[in-house]
């Protein structure tokens, strides 16, 4: 089993529609990220979460620390935002970046 | 603020040649990662640098791939000789020390490696 496990793996949208990626992790942490992958490889990040909630534009990250479980919400969701995300925690107790596999986003006008 | 640099964005080689990638990380950041991205899964840790000493490198394939970080700053992953299945993005990131304020993970564009 995955320290960090996403779903869904794929997921297929049209535009304007709300979505949800899910993340759940399996080791104590000190911070998670949200990374955005586009073709070509390159990663952004989007978020650094320890705890609650935070928001940049159309995009929310939340995090549960007692559930070891973070989401990031897309509202009113558009062709540009497809790509893979990825969730990544970063290991308490060995400093390790653990990455999920990604969930594959495509957004449909 | 300046991002993780990393170099050459691509690469293509033939198989059984020699290939080197280059990081820099974020100014101060102590912690340095190399991945691998195979197609459709995700990153897969092949080293961690805590300033210039490995943390772990248990992933690395030590047969072909070794990696440094002589001065604890810029790094460089080299694969001797590649094999195709070492087509993947190549992905570098950097951090502070947990336990300092500097503890955000910041993350290269990574380099495309295509072996032919």
């Amino acid at each position: 089993k995955n320290e960090v496990e996403q779903s869904p793996q794929n997921l297929t949208a049209q535009e304007g529609e709300f979505i949800t990626i899910n993340c759940s992790y399996s080791v104590g942490i000190s911070a998670l990220h949200w990374l955005q992958q586009h073709p070509g490889g390159g990663i952004v990040s989007l978020f650094m979460l320890s705890s609650g909630k935070k928001k940049h534009g159309r995009l929310i990250a939340t995090i549960n620390i007692q559930e070891k479980h973070s989401s990031l919400h897309i509202t009113a969701s558009h062709p540009r935002d497809s790509a893979v995300y990825i969730c990544a925690v970063r290991s308490y107790n060995t400093d390790k970046l653990i990455f999920g596999t990604g969930t594959r986003l495509q957004v449909f006008p | 603020e300046a991002g993780v640099a990393q170099s050459p964005r691509y690469k293509i080689i033939e198989k059984r040649q020699s290939v080197a990638f280059w990081c820099n990380p974020i100014s101060g950041h102590a912690t340095l990662y190399w991945y691998q991205q195979i197609l459709g899964q995700g990153p897969k840790l092949l080293i961690q640098f805590q300033n210039n000493g490995v943390v772990d490198d248990s992933q690395l394939p030590k047969d072909r791939f070794s990696a440094e970080r002589l001065k604890g700053v810029d790094s460089t992953l080299k694969i001797q000789p590649a094999k195709l299945e070492d087509s993947a993005v190549y992905l570098c990131a950097s951090s502070g020390t947990i336990g300092t304020a500097n503890t955000e993970a910041f993350f290269g564009q990574g380099t495309r490696l295509t072996v032919v």
